[in-house]
């Protein structure tokens, strides 16, 4: 929402197959990052990146991966390794001393 | 140590209450304190933050309180409406300037009833 879009807003996949969440920004926020929300565990972070060509481990980042090769776009992918992926993805960027900014999330299905 | 306990679970608050949402931190080092307001299919959106510098900080309705001491912090909101309904979580950065990376805690479903 406000400059952050993420597609689809729902995605179903089979298990065993990779899937890739879109991320873009037109807000020239330097810092993008993907959190993993499921119900009574808050948000969790995955993969964050302060600029372009890299990015860092979050405290989940086991079974994902991302790329950051322009600004406006952070895409994550959920490879097949990830042993529970269906959850609620949400991406967010930040200016340097700015809140946090989120996204309106892609829920995810894997079955 | 990174952890940020959120309670209750869940509250149901009648219009006109007050809701009271606690959190607890352990980390000394962090040293900014959001709040963030989710409403379902959405993602959160900041609604108010404090620093350790302060006790306390209002806005509005939307209160937070904070003690230092005990590395506690809540969020008091005043008049609750119906309207308020939603999840909120508090967070927890140990950089309130330049690269920032939040501990959320685990959300607190809010149901104000008409």
């Amino acid at each position: 929402d406000g400059g952050i879009t993420q597609s689809p807003k729902y995605l179903f996949r089979k298990e065993g197959q990779n899937v890739t969440l879109s991320c873009e920004q037109n807000l020239n926020h330097d810092a993008m990052y993907w959190y993993r929300q499921d119900p009574g565990q808050g948000l969790r972070l995955i993969y964050y990146s302060q600029i372009v060509n890299d990015f860092q481990k979050g405290d989940i980042a086991e079974g994902y991966s991302v790329s950051r090769e322009k600004k406006e776009s952070f895409p994550l992918t959920v490879t097949s390794a990830q042993k529970n992926p269906t959850a609620f993805y949400l991406c967010a960027t930040r200016l340097q001393n700015s809140p946090l900014h989120f996204g309106n999330g892609t829920r995810l299905t894997v079955t | 140590q990174q952890q940020v306990k959120q309670s209750p679970q869940s509250l149901i608050v009648q219009k006109g209450g007050i809701s009271i949402i606690n959190c607890a931190y352990e980390n000394t080092a962090f040293d900014y304190f959001p709040w963030y307001q989710q409403f379902p299919g959405k993602g959160p959106a900041l609604l108010i933050a404090i620093r350790p510098d302060v006790s306390e900080k209002k806005e509005g309705r939307f209160t937070i309180s904070f003690n230092k001491s005990a590395k506690q912090f809540s969020l008091h909101i005043m008049d609750s409406q119906p309207g308020d309904s939603a999840t909120y979580f508090c967070a927890a950065s140990t950089h309130s300037t330049g690269f920032q990376k939040l501990v959320f805690g685990t959300g607190t479903r809010l149901l104000v009833s008409p």
